[in-house]
C-alpha cells in the first residue's frame, strides 16, 4: 500500500530557530501533498496544499512566509517552520493521495511533534 | 461554512458489543464522507469512504452508513475489541478536486 514517511517524529528548539520537516511518498509519486496541523483534542487544520514544481496553495490565516513549503520532487515535500515561536508548538502531519484517483483517500505520515521553548 | 461534527465525549463500550460513532455535517451533503483512525502521536489511518449516493459501506468489522435526509453518518464496529480503542475521525469532501474537512474525533474505548 501507499506509505508516507514523515521525518523527524518529534523535535525540540529555541524560540526563534527553523525547523524544517520532510515528507516523503516512499513507493508512489504524489503530485500533491497537504499539510495539516494538529492542536491537543482538535481536528486536523489543513494549512496548505503542497503542489510539485509550483507554489503552495495556502489555507486562509495561514502565514507563508512563516511556513515555507518546497515540494521539489514527486516523492518529497518539505515544510520549514522559520522563526519559530511557542505557541507554533503542535502537531504537524503529510498526506499524500493515493493513486486511485482525486476522490482516492489520503495516505499520513505519523506527524512531527514540534516543541518550542 | 461547512462543518463536521463529531460527539467529543469519548465513547465507552465492553468488549464484543458493537461501537457505533456519529458524524453530522451542516449545509450542503458532501460528495463523499471518510472515515479514519487515529492513535495517540500517530497520523490518522484510512478506513472507509462512502459516496453520497451510497447508503452503506461495508468492510470486514466495519460499516458506514450516510443518511442524507438527517445530514448524518454512522459509523459501526461490530464485535469490538480491545485494539479497536483509537481515535475515530469523520471527513468531508465536496469534490475530488477540493480538500478534507476533519471533524475533532470521537475516542472510543473499549474495556476487556
Amino acid at each position: 500500500g501507499a506509505v508516507v514517511s514523515q521525518h523527524p517524529s518529534w523535535v525540540i528548539c529555541k524560540s526563534g530557530t527553523s525547523v524544517k520537516i520532510e515528507c516523503r511518498s516512499l513507493d508512489f509519486q504524489a503530485t500533491t501533498m497537504f499539510w495539516y496541523r494538529q492542536f491537543p483534542k482538535q481536528s486536523l487544520m489543513l494549512m496548505a496544499t503542497s503542489n510539485e514544481g509550483s507554489k503552495a496553495t495556502y489555507e486562509q490565516g495561514v502565514e507563508k512566509d512563516k511556513f515555507l513549503i518546497n515540494h521539489a520532487s514527486l516523492t518529497l515535500s518539505t515544510l520549514t517552520v522559520t522563526s519559530a515561536h511557542p505557541e507554533d508548538s503542535s502537531f504537524y502531519i503529510c498526506s499524500a493521495r493515493g493513486a486511485g484517483g482525486l476522490d482516492s483517500p489520503l495516505h499520513f505520515g505519523n506527524g512531527t511533534r514540534l516543541t518550542v521553548t | 461554512s461547512q462543518k463536521i461534527e463529531q460527539n467529543s465525549e469519548a465513547l465507552n463500550i465492553q468488549e464484543g458489543k458493537t461501537a457505533t460513532l456519529t458524524c453530522n455535517y451542516t449545509n450542503y451533503s458532501p460528495a463523499y464522507l471518510q472515515w479514519y483512525r487515529q492513535d495517540p502521536g500517530r497520523g490518522p489511518v484510512f478506513l472507509l469512504l462512502i459516496r453520497e449516493n451510497e447508503k452503506e459501506k461495508r468492510k470486514e468489522r466495519l460499516k458506514v452508513t450516510f443518511d442524507t435526509t438527517l445530514k448524518q453518518s454512522l459509523f459501526h464496529i461490530t464485535a469490538s475489541q480491545p485494539a479497536d480503542s483509537a481515535t475515530y475521525l469523520c471527513a468531508r469532501s465536496n469534490s475530488g478536486y477540493s480538500t478534507l474537512t476533519f471533524g475533532k474525533g470521537t475516542m472510543l474505548l473499549v474495556s476487556p
